[in-house]
């Protein structure tokens, strides 16, 4: 099993700022197939990156994915206050497709 | 546009069943597998299996063995996910998300369901 450790685990920024948020894969992900969540309170998750970089439909280009070997990053520019969630990296490279722990971008 | 829809939230006690649904639309129903997704309170995403809507194949991941059963009703683009002999610990949303094809990534997701195990 692909085991995802994502850091920080909580972030604190203030909206106009730039996040970098990790994802380390625990071995190499099958086709960089890395994908990246934002999940709002009480909300489902929303995907946002897919194949690692792929912005998904209707994503806005302030965000964007990116990998060097089993790191992955997210990166958001010009952080908005919609963009203060919890952020998930996932796999599906291999099964079990397996999930980060989650990364908290809260408001500074 | 595509949509999964779940049903309600439920309150069951220790040693009860629970069938939750998905229903889907905005495209073939059995052109795209379904995923299943728990979160439990406070925490993050375990992902439980997947089912072949085209056969009806699930699959299952470790931990979601026994007491838990994909199933679908390709007659109204309906997935079900059913709970037996319910424990405290399935206290959780779940979630059904569409497969993209060939590949699990997930999009879209339902808006989830609340299973809550109380005596």
């Amino acid at each position: 099993e692909i085991v995802l450790t994502q850091s920080p685990g909580t972030l604190s920024l203030s909206p106009g700022e730039g996040a970098t948020l990790s994802c380390r894969a625990s071995q190499s992900v099958s086709s960089s197939y890395l994908a990246w969540y934002r999940q709002r309170p009480g909300q489902p998750p929303r995907l946002l990156i897919f194949h690692a970089s792929i912005r998904a439909a209707g994503i806005p280009d302030r965000f964007s994915g990116s990998e060097s070997g089993t790191d992955f990053t997210l990166t958001i520019s010009r952080l908005e206050p919609e963009d203060f969630a919890v952020y998930y990296c996932q796999q599906y490279g291999s099964s079990p497709y397996t999930f980060g722990q989650g990364t908290n971008l809260e408001i500074k | 546009q595509v949509q999964l829809v779940q049903s309600g939230s439920e309150l069951k006690k220790p040693g009860a069943s629970v069938k939750v649904s998905c229903k889907a639309s905005g495209y073939t129903f059995t052109n795209y597998a379904m995923n299943w997704v728990r979160q439990a309170p406070g925490q993050g995403l375990e992902w439980m299996g997947w089912i072949n809507t085209n056969t009806g194949t699930p699959t299952y991941a470790q931990g979601f063995t026994g007491r838990f059963v994909f199933s679908l009703d390709t007659s109204v683009s309906t997935t079900y996910l059913q709970i037996s002999s319910l424990k405290a610990e399935d206290t959780a949303v779940y979630y059904c998300a569409r497969a993209q094809g060939s590949v699990n990534f997930f999009d879209p997701w339902g808006q989830g369901t609340l299973v809550t195990v109380s005596s």
